[in-house]
């Protein structure tokens, strides 16, 4: 799991801008998951992608937008920031679909 | 959808007791059931699974038990230690899914 990396660490926004988080799976893994973590609270599912398809999708707005590359990086984009967004948004990698997730340290969101 | 609850949400032992955490979930298709560890500012850690063809699994101090019939899952910690300090989450998901559904997380506190 130390090799799942997240850039950012900490992103302050302001209302209304957009954000592009981005992940990089450790090193032979092909699925990328994304959370949404509120403070108190469990991970929340965003989205997952496996062999660049989004493979499954969370309860979130059309703000919310993922894509994965053929490394098998990914980035998650959210558009239209709410306060409500503000969030630790954690990178989840797994070998496959349906196998272990391993996070990442996480993006720090502060919307403003 | 999945919804699973977890209890206690805070729960204060001495170092060397045991400390136990419970979940249940609804969704009778779940056939995978990880456990996470989160440090402050850390990221989740996945400490042990289970899967429903298994009724437990032990990993040193750490041991899963699963009632599929009763739909729950527990965590059980032996001799537990101060660094064993932090928020546990547990969590379900669906054979052939992608999507983790959390609890809402036990903070655990082991007193010296």
């Amino acid at each position: 799991d130390a090799g799942v990396t997240q850039s950012p660490t900490h992103l302050i926004k302001t209302r209304g801008q957009h954000v592009t988080l981005r992940c990089s799976p450790i090193s032979g893994h092909k699925s990328v998951s994304w959370y949404q973590q509120v403070l108190g609270q469990g991970p929340q599912f965003i989205f997952q992608y496996y062999e660049k398809e989004e493979r499954g999708r969370g309860n979130f707005p059309d703000r919310f937008s993922a894509r994965q590359f053929p490394n098998y990086s990914s980035e998650l984009n959210v558009n239209a920031l709410l306060l409500g967004d503000s969030a630790l948004y954690l990178c989840a990698s797994s070998p496959g679909p349906n196998t272990e997730a391993f996070f990442g340290q996480g993006t720090r969101l502060t919307v403003v | 959808g999945e919804n699973v609850e977890q209890h206690p949400s805070t729960l204060s032992v001495q170092e060397g007791d045991s400390a136990v955490i419970k979940c249940t979930y609804s969704d009778s298709a779940s056939n995978y059931f990880p456990w996470y560890k989160q440090e402050l500012g850390k990221r989740p850690q996945l400490i042990i699974d289970i899967r429903s063809n298994v009724g437990e699994k032990k990993d040193q101090r750490i041991a899963v038990t699963l009632n599929k019939t009763a739909k729950h899952f527990s965590l059980h910690i032996t001799e537990t230690q101060p660094e064993d300090s932090a928020v546990y989450f547990c969590a379900a998901r669906p054979g052939g899914g992608n999507k983790l559904t959390f609890g809402t997380g036990t903070q655990l506190k082991v007193e010296l």
